[in-house]
């Protein structure tokens, strides 16, 4: 079966830094880009980064550029997403979720599957 | 970031058929395809549409999908109960370099 597991999420202060992982399983981890996606309490779904498999490519949102980075180890079969000078609106449950099932062709991609999402709450 | 229109709401009573709409532009749908997930309250999203109009195995041929120009569709016929939920649009956007998804679109049964 695959799976993802998601981990790391908390309370933390403006200003502050988290790191979230997702646990992949059930599928060749290595094979597939990867990506984040977040939503707010009571809100939408909200793209944050994807991630190749190789990890040489990376896009994100523009509203987290240069503030978060994506991240990946295939030999451990996890993705990362470390959180820099967080914000209260950065609040959210973030879901990692995989980008299925073209590589050259990511454009053309759908989620499947997603985690069961780790809250993360910015607030002093 | 910009990202796709769907209307807040839609409703419908059992065994009806209730269309939601997604609006987007050249630059994601018009050039991508549209996909869709269904999130059942308190749960985390599953896929239900992908490429337009493909349905995962498992999801009831009740959903179908459409796409033309730059806007994508999601009817649900035979209107159930259980199909209560927020359902949300998604595509590449090729300006933006990132996946849009739709603002949701919460369904009632009545």
């Amino acid at each position: 079966e695959v799976q993802l597991v998601e981990s790391g999420g908390g309370l933390v202060q403006p200003g502050g830094s988290l790191r979230l992982s997702c646990a992949a399983s059930g599928y060749t981890f290595s094979s597939y880009w990867m990506s984040w996606v977040r939503q707010a309490p009571g809100k939408g779904l909200e793209w944050v980064a994807n991630i190749k498999e190789d990890g040489s490519e990376k896009y994100y949102v523009d509203s987290v550029k240069g503030r978060f980075t994506i991240s990946r180890d295939n030999a451990k079969n996890s993705l990362y997403l470390q959180m820099n000078s967080l914000r209260a609106e950065d609040t959210a449950v973030y879901y990692c979720a995989r980008d299925y099932p073209y590589s050259s062709s990511w454009k053309y991609n759908w989620f499947d599957p997603w985690g069961q999402g780790t809250l993360v709450t910015v607030s002093s | 970031q910009s990202g796709l229109t769907q209307p807040p709401s839609a409703s419908g009573t059992p065994g009806q058929r209730v269309t939601i709409s997604c609006s987007g532009s050249s630059s994601n749908i018009g050039s991508n395809t549209g996909n869709w997930y269904q999130q059942l309250p308190g749960t985390a999203p599953k896929l239900l549409i992908y490429s337009n109009n493909q349905r995962p195995s498992g999801v009831p041929d009740r959903f179908s999908g459409s796409k033309s120009g730059t806007s994508a569709s999601l009817a649900i016929s035979g209107l159930q109960s259980e199909d209560e939920a927020d359902y949300y649009c998604a595509a590449w956007d090729d300006s933006l370099n990132g996946w849009v998804f739709g603002g949701g679109t919460k369904l009632t049964v009545l």
